[in-house]
C-alpha cells in the first residue's frame, strides 16, 4: 500500500516566519506534488517535481519554494509566512505516465496568524 | 470557463437511492480520468479511474463521454458511508492534472 507521510499534521505559525512542510513517500514515485486546498477554491497546484532536484511551478507558486533533494522526500517552503497561506496543504505522488493516479498524504493544516 | 466543472451540490439523498455526478472538462486532449473521494477534513482517497469503455467497482460505475467532454460517477444503493465529496481529476498529462472543485453527497437515514 503506498505510504505518503506529511510531517505534521496541524501548523500555527506568525506572519513572518519560515515555515517548512514536509513529505516523504515510500513507493519511489518519480513525480511529487504540493497541492494548498480552500473551501470553494478546490486542490491548487503549487510546485510538482518529476524527478530529484527538478522543480517546475504549479498554478500559484508566489510566496513558495520547494526542494527534492532525495526521491522521496519533497519539502515545501514558505520563505515568510502571510496570513493569506493560511489553508490546507496536501502533498501527492504518483508515477511518470498519466495514467498513475494521485496518492496523497494525509494534509496538513497550517494557521498562520 | 473552468477547466474542469462539476456541480457543487449538495446533493442530499436516503439510504437505498441512486445518484449520479457529471464532471465537464474543456481540454479535448486530456488522456486520463479519475475519481477521488474526500471525508470531511481528510485527504482525497482514489476511488476509480474511468476508462473509456466504461467500468464498474461494486456500486459504483464511472463513464467516460469524449464527444461531449464529461465523466460521470453513479452510485446505487447509497449507503450512509457514501457521504463524502467527491472530485473528478482529468489529466492531459502526468504533470497535468485538472481537479474540479467537487461535489458534496449527504445520504440520509
Amino acid at each position: 500500500d503506498v505510504k505518503v507521510t506529511q510531517s505534521s499534521r496541524y501548523l500555527v505559525k506568525r506572519t513572518g516566519e519560515k515555515v517548512f512542510l514536509e513529505c516523504v513517500q515510500d513507493m519511489d514515485h518519480e513525480n511529487m506534488f504540493w497541492y494548498r486546498q480552500d473551501p470553494g477554491l478546490g486542490l491548487r497546484l503549487i510546485y510538482f517535481s518529476y524527478d530529484v532536484k527538478m522543480k517546475e511551478k504549479g498554478d500559484i507558486p508566489e510566496g513558495y519554494s520547494v526542494s527534492r533533494e532525495k526521491k522521496e522526500r519533497f519539502s515545501l517552503i514558505l520563505e515568510s509566512a502571510s496570513t493569506n497561506q493560511t489553508s490546507m496543504y496536501l502533498c501527492a505522488s504518483s508515477f511518470r505516465g498519466s495514467n498513475s493516479p494521485l496518492h496523497f498524504g494525509n494534509g496538513t493544516r497550517l494557521t498562520v496568524t | 470557463r473552468k477547466e474542469v466543472e462539476q456541480d457543487p451540490g449538495p446533493f442530499n439523498v436516503p439510504e437505498g437511492a441512486t445518484v449520479a455526478f457529471n464532471c465537464t472538462y474543456s481540454n479535448s486532449a486530456s488522456q486520463s480520468f479519475f475519481w477521488y473521494r474526500q471525508d470531511c477534513r481528510k485527504e482525497p482517497k482514489l476511488l476509480m479511474s474511468v476508462y473509456s469503455s466504461g467500468n464498474e467497482d461494486g456500486r459504483f460505475t464511472a463513464q467516460l463521454n469524449r464527444a461531449s467532454q464529461y465523466i460521470s460517477l453513479l452510485i446505487r444503493d447509497s449507503k450512509l458511508s457514501d457521504s463524502a465529496t467527491y472530485l473528478c481529476v482529468v489529466t492531459a498529462g502526468s504533470h497535468d492534472m485538472r481537479f474540479g472543485a467537487g461535489t458534496r453527497l449527504t445520504v440520509k437515514p
